[in-house]
């Protein structure tokens, strides 16, 4: 079965700083890949996601994720934060033939002025 | 486009006492999630439909969860019997079912669902 750890319950930043959220999975089959944010009392939103071809994905908000298969991450990155990118990040993946996500436990961004 | 939306968003209930939930997905998508996130936590799947057949369920799914599309437009997810474990956050998502788009999925508000 698969699973998504995501490494870092929170991660305490100041604003226009560079942030990585980093997330590994497991999986014996082929695998898309995802990032969603959730903002307090909110649904989730996607933020990017790897299907196939480049390994460089790039999403809303500046955010951008590398796809690495031989060391199964999907690290999520964004060069100079904002206060407004304080949310929870979540992974998430999906095997090929399955329907559901499977999702890590999340990352709190916090920015800090 | 006016996205997923869920109804309540919030609810309050007394242990042992049934409760219901609706989704209504985005208007062309025919595939339909229903996910359950506790606090801290990432969501965790429930059941999936497309159209009105109801596909896969998780075995978090107890006989005391059911859930319907009936139309194969809006879902609603019952509880029966709750208990205070069934405290969570409960999303509904939905999907066009498009490959080359990795079926991406579009997430409603929520109902938070306290049980007392």
């Amino acid at each position: 079965a698969q699973s998504v750890t995501q490494l870092d319950s929170q991660v305490p930043v100041f604003e226009e700083a560079p942030v990585e959220l980093r997330c590994n999975y497991s999986s014996s089959v082929s695998v898309y890949l995802f990032w969603y944010v959730q903002y307090p009392n909110q649904g989730l939103q996607l933020l990017l996601k790897y299907l196939s071809g480049s390994t460089l994905v790039k999403g809303i908000n500046g955010f951008e994720a590398e796809f690495n298969k031989s060391q199964t991450s999907f690290h999520l990155r964004k060069p100079s934060v904002h206060i407004s990118d304080t949310a929870e990040y979540f992974c998430a993946v999906r095997t090929e033939g399955a329907q559901k996500l499977v999702f890590g436990q999340g990352t709190r961004l916090t920015i800090n002025p | 486009d006016t996205g997923v939306s869920q109804d309540p968003r919030h609810k309050i209930t007394k242990r042992g006492q049934n409760v219901t939930f609706r989704c209504d997905p985005i208007s062309e998508h025919n595939r339909l999630y229903w996910y359950r996130q506790t606090l801290g936590q990432g969501p965790e799947f429930l059941t999936y439909f497309q159209n009105e057949a109801q596909l896969e369920k998780s075995r978090l799914l107890s006989d005391r969860f059911s859930a319907e599309r009936p139309k194969g437009s809006f879902s609603t997810l019952e509880i029966q019997r709750t208990e205070q474990g069934d405290s969570a956050m409960y999303l509904c998502a939905s999907s066009l079912g498009l490959r080359d788009r990795g079926y991406e999925q579009y997430f409603g508000p929520g109902t938070r669902l306290t049980v007392t």
